[in-house]
């Protein structure tokens, strides 16, 4: 089945600087990846996904790149804000599995005021 | 009902005992999933169903069971509760479409004892 690696496991930035986080999957006919936002407590929420016939979509200070050759896939946030903090999940879609996803351990981001 | 709901919200049960976790969607989505959430290992993927009728295993199936008699509903199911099965349970539901994008419910806090 697909295995997806995601790091760092925590990432602390300043106010206003970049964070970027990355994810790599095993199964190259995965062809959908999303991103999803957790904020404490509360439920995992769809933030941006790019599939595999496109290299980088954004949407406003977020980003997501995808290299199938090398199989990976990052997060990118811009001007980071304290309202960013959360942990942040990649994930890939299962080809062999209808509309399975598998998810990555997730990133715990701090964004220090 | 506006979304994906779960019931109950938290619960503290014995080991040995039989639990039935609630998960309704009123968005007339053909598949669904139950997730775990635990610390450091992300969202794993129990159970899953594409469409009312059919249900298939996913990564740590184990002890759980569900059903799919309808659309809206996909309760998840253990039989003989054990310590090791203390979590935090997401529903999830999507379209058959080519979104792929995933709806959470809020969430179950079991405690097993």
């Amino acid at each position: 089945g697909e295995n997806v690696e995601q790091h760092p496991s925590t990432l602390s930035v300043q106010e206003g600087d970049s964070a970027v986080i990355k994810c790599t999957y095993s199964d190259s006919a995965s062809n959908y990846f999303p991103w999803y936002k957790q904020e404490l407590g509360k439920r995992p929420q769809l933030i941006i996904d790019i599939r595999s016939n496109v290299g980088e979509k954004k949407d406003q200070r977020i980003a997501v790149t995808l290299n199938k050759t090398a199989k990976h896939f990052s997060l990118h946030i811009t001007e980071t804000q304290p309202e960013d903090s959360a942990v942040y999940f990649c994930a890939a879609r299962f080809s062999g599995g209808y509309q399975k996803v598998t998810f990555g351990t997730g990133t715990k981001l701090q964004v220090i005021p | 009902i506006a979304g994906i709901t779960q019931a109950p919200t938290s619960q503290i049960l014995a080991a040995g005992r039989r639990m039935t976790l609630r998960c309704t969607q009123d968005m007339r989505h053909n598949a669904m999933y139950w997730y775990r959430q635990d610390l450091g290992l992300g969202l794993r993927l129990i159970h899953y169903s594409n469409t009312a009728g059919t249900t298939g295993k996913g990564e740590v199936p184990d002890g759980y069971s569900v059903s799919r008699a309808n659309t809206d509903d996909f309760p998840l199911t253990l039989a003989s509760a054990v310590p090791s099965q203390t979590s935090v349970y997401f529903c999830a539901s999507s379209d058959s479409g080519q979104g792929g994008e995933q709806f959470f419910g809020p969430g179950t806090r079991l405690t097993v004892l």
